[in-house]
C-alpha cells in the first residue's frame, strides 16, 4: 500500500526567506506525487504534480518540487516566501492506473513579517 | 466553469438527526471522491465514484454512512444518524481521467453535531 508522510507539522518562516516543506513516500514502483495547498476555509488546490521524466518540476506561484527515487522524497521550495504563501500544505501519492490518492498529514506554513 | 460545488457550507445538527451532504462535480469530469478531514485523522477518503458507479467505499466508516451518485452531475453522502464524533469538514472533489489525475476540490461542508 502507498504511504505518504510530511515530518514538519508546522514551520514559521520569514518573509522574503526561502522555504522547504518535507515529504517522504512508500511506494514500490514509480508513483505519482502530488503537491497540494489548502487556505484556510478553502479546498486544496493542485501546486504541481510529477508523473514521469525531469525530476524537478515547476508549479504554480513559484513552487518547485523534485524527486529523489533514492531518498523516496519529494520535497517542496520556494526561494523567496511571500505573507500570502501561509497555508496548509499537503504531499499526496498515486499510482499508474489506480485512481485513489493517498494523501499526508499536511504541514501549516506561517509567514512573519 | 464554476467548479465543484458543495452545498450546506455549514450544517449543524443534533445527534440523531440524518444529514445530507451534496456535491456537484465539474461537468466533464468522470471521478468523483468524497473525503473526511479531521484534525485527528488529516484527510481520509470516504468513496469513489467512476461514471456514477461507487468503485471504492472501503473509507467509509461504518454503515451510518451512506453515498450515492444518481447521475454524473450529482451525488450525497448521508450520514443516519449522526453521531458527535462525525464532526469534521466533508471535501467533496472531481477529476478529469484515472490514473491519477489531479482532483478538483469543493470548498467543504463543515459539519457539527451536537
Amino acid at each position: 500500500a502507498q504511504s505518504v508522510t510530511q515530518p514538519d507539522i508546522h514551520i514559521t518562516v520569514s518573509e522574503g526567506a526561502s522555504l522547504e516543506l518535507r515529504c517522504n513516500y512508500s511506494y514500490g514502483a514509480t508513483p505519482y506525487l502530488f503537491w497540494y495547498v489548502q487556505s484556510p476555509g478553502q479546498g486544496l488546490q493542485l501546486l504541481l504534480k510529477y508523473f514521469s521524466g525531469d525530476t524537478l518540476v515547476q508549479g504554480i506561484k513559484g513552487f518547485e518540487a523534485e524527486f529523489k527515487r533514492s531518498q523516496s522524497s519529494f520535497n517542496l521550495r520556494k526561494p523567496s516566501v511571500h505573507w500570502s504563501d501561509a497555508a496548509e500544505y499537503f504531499c499526496a501519492v498515486g499510482a499508474r492506473g489506480y485512481q485513489k490518492v493517498t494523501f499526508g498529514t499536511g504541514t501549516k506554513l506561517q509567514v512573519i513579517p | 466553469d464554476a467548479g465543484v460545488i458543495q452545498s450546506p457550507r455549514h450544517e449543524v445538527t443534533e445527534m440523531g438527526q440524518e444529514v445530507t451532504l451534496r456535491c456537484k462535480p465539474i461537468s466533464g469530469h468522470d471521478y468523483l471522491f468524497w473525503y473526511r478531514q479531521t484534525m485527528m485523522r488529516g484527510l481520509e477518503l470516504l468513496i469513489y465514484f467512476n461514471n456514477n458507479v461507487p468503485i471504492d467505499d472501503s473509507g467509509m466508516p461504518e454503515d451510518r454512512f451512506s453515498a450515492k451518485m444518481p447521475n454524473a452531475s450529482f451525488s450525497t453522502l448521508k450520514i443516519q444518524p449522526s453521531e458527535p464524533r462525525d464532526s469534521a469538514v466533508y471535501f467533496c472533489a472531481s477529476s478529469e481521467a484515472g490514473g491519477g489525475d489531479e482532483q478538483y476540490f469543493g470548498p467543504g461542508t463543515r459539519l457539527t453535531v451536537t
